[in-house]
C-alpha cells in the first residue's frame, strides 16, 4: 500500500518557484517526512526533512500541514539542474524509509 | 571520501544462477539498506541492517538474502536468480539518530535472462 502519493510529473519555468505536493494521510505521530531527489543514472540524494514544523535549508523549504497529512517541497528558484525525480518519503519506525513513486520535474528554459 | 560504493555496477545472469552484490561504506555508519528500483516505480526496500551482525526484512525480501559481517559492508545475495529480479539495485547507509540522512551508492544494474 502506498504510504505517500505524489503527482507523476510537473513542469516549471526556469527561475520560478516550484511547489511539489505530497499526501501522506496514514502518517503516524513519530514518522518523519523526508524528501530526496534522483538525477538520471544516479542514486537519490537528500534534500530536506521535517517532523511537524516548516523547515528551510540551502536547497529548499518544506511546508508541513498542521494535521501532517500532507507536505509541500518548495524550490524557490528552479534551475535546469533541478530537473529530477523528487521523492516524498516517510521514515517509519526510526529505521525504514518508504519511497513513493515520485514526481518527475521538468524545468523549462 | 568514497562514500557508498557498490560492486559490480553491471551484471548479466542466467535464470537460476547465483550472485552477490557488495555495498561498502567508509563513513562509519550504523545503518545500511538495500533497495531495488524498477521502471516507473520508486525504490522498494529489500532488507536493511541496524548494525554489524543484524539484518531485517523490508517490503520485498523474497528471493534475497543479506549479511552484515563487518560494519562497513552489506552484502545482497541472490541464490537462484529469476527474470523478475531484473532491476537496478541501490545501497544506502546512514548514521544513527532520528535526523540521519541516507547516502546512496550509484546503483548496480542486474539483468536476469
Amino acid at each position: 500500500d502506498a504510504k505517500t502519493t505524489q503527482p507523476n510529473s510537473m513542469e516549471s519555468n526556469e527561475e520560478e518557484p516550484v511547489h511539489l505536493p505530497c499526501n501522506h494521510s496514514t502518517i503516524s505521530g513519530t514518522d518523519y517526512i523526508h524528501w530526496y531527489r534522483q538525477l538520471p543514472s544516479q542514486g537519490p540524494e537528500y534534500v530536506i526533512h521535517g517532523l511537524t514544523s516548516n523547515v528551510n535549508n540551502r536547497m529548499a523549504s518544506l511546508a508541513i500541514a498542521e494535521d501532517r497529512k500532507s507536505s509541500t517541497l518548495i524550490l524557490h528558484r528552479a534551475t535546469l539542474r533541478d530537473a529530477a525525480v523528487y521523492y516524498c518519503i516517510l521514515k517509519k519506525g526510526g529505521n525504514q524509509f518508504y519511497f513513493g513513486t515520485g514526481t518527475s520535474l521538468t524545468v523549462i528554459p | 571520501n568514497a562514500g557508498v560504493t557498490q560492486t559490480p555496477k553491471f551484471r548479466v545472469l542466467k535464470t537460476g544462477q547465483s550472485m552477490t552484490l557488495l555495498c561498502a561504506q567508509d563513513m562509519n555508519h550504523e545503518y545500511m539498506y538495500w533497495y531495488r528500483q524498477d521502471p516507473g516505480m520508486g525504490l522498494r526496500l529489500i532488507h536493511y541492517s541496524v548494525g554489524e551482525g543484524t539484518t531485517a526484512k523490508g517490503e520485498v525480501p523474497d528471493g534475497y538474502n543479506v549479511s552484515r559481517l563487518k560494519k562497513q559492508n552489506f552484502l545482497l545475495g541472490l541464490e537462484s536468480a529469476a527474470p523478475s529480479q531484473t532491476s537496478v539495485y541501490f545501497c544506502a547507509s546512514r548514521r544513527t539518530g532520528t535526523t540521519g540522512e541516507l547516502f546512496f551508492g550509484e546503483g548496480s544494474r542486474l539483468t536476469v535472462l
